[in-house]
């Protein structure tokens, strides 16, 4: 078990820019998450899949948001035209959903990508 | 909407002084009670679920319990490596995202 891997850790750039991050899930988990936090917060939702499919996207997430899993397998968070709003760490994980008699296992995480737009 | 309210904010303990963390929730069909533990930047680090009220789980030097509406995570003579943040979590009935309180952190000193 390699557990959940992101990249980059650290991000920063000017606001205005595109930016794009990767994760790589736990090989066997079907299910990959997004969530943001600030400082003194908790984990915030913003989007999952199951396999390739985006299943929720919370309304929080604006359009300069996009998220990818092509291949079911890792998938990138895009964000468009930075802003400062949007410096934060922003967190993937991974499940392993086996349908609902058997309901979802506990989500793991990865270490986050710390964005600073500056 | 679902959510999670999580008290104290912060919490000191001197090592050995035992406590509680408290955990809030309205989830419609709860489907599992979630306790991590993160460390200042990392991810959270899953430590119990709970499914179902009167339910219990216990890890080395803490214990996890249920009722219908809240949840408490009991710490028993503490030491300064459990320092952290604890973060609850709620599922609902859909299976799909869990929602987060905004975590007590605990520090424990020597």
């Amino acid at each position: 078990d390699t557990g959940v891997s992101q990249d980059p850790r650290h991000k920063i750039t000017k606001r205005g820019q595109n930016v794009t991050f990767r994760c790589d899930p736990i090989s066997e988990h079907n299910r990959l998450y997004w969530y943001r936090q600030t400082l003194g917060q908790g984990p915030e939702f913003l989007t999952y899949f199951q396999n390739e499919a985006q299943l929720e996207k919370s309304r929080l997430l604006s359009d300069r948001f996009s998220a990818e899993r092509p291949k079911g397998s890792f998938s990138t968070l895009e964000i468009q035209r930075t802003e400062q709003g949007d410096s934060a760490m922003y967190l993937c994980a991974s499940s392993l959903y086996g349908g609902r008699g058997h309901g979802n296992s506990p989500l793991h995480f990865g270490n986050g990508t710390r964005l600073t737009v500056t | 909407e679902d959510q999670v309210t999580q008290s104290p904010e912060a919490l000191r303990l001197q090592e050995g002084e035992s406590s509680s963390l408290n955990c809030s929730y309205t989830v419609s069909g709860l489907r599992g009670l979630f306790w991590y533990r993160q460390d200042p930047g990392k991810g959270p680090e899953f430590l119990f679920t709970l499914y179902s009220a009167g339910e219990e789980k216990e890890k080395e030097r803490l214990k996890a319990t249920l009722t219908k509406k809240e949840s408490f995570l009991h710490i028993t003579a503490p030491k300064p490596e459990d320092s952290a943040t604890y973060l609850c979590a709620v599922q609902g009935s859909t299976l799909g995202r869990l929602y987060f309180g905004r975590g007590t952190q605990l520090t424990v000193w020597p």
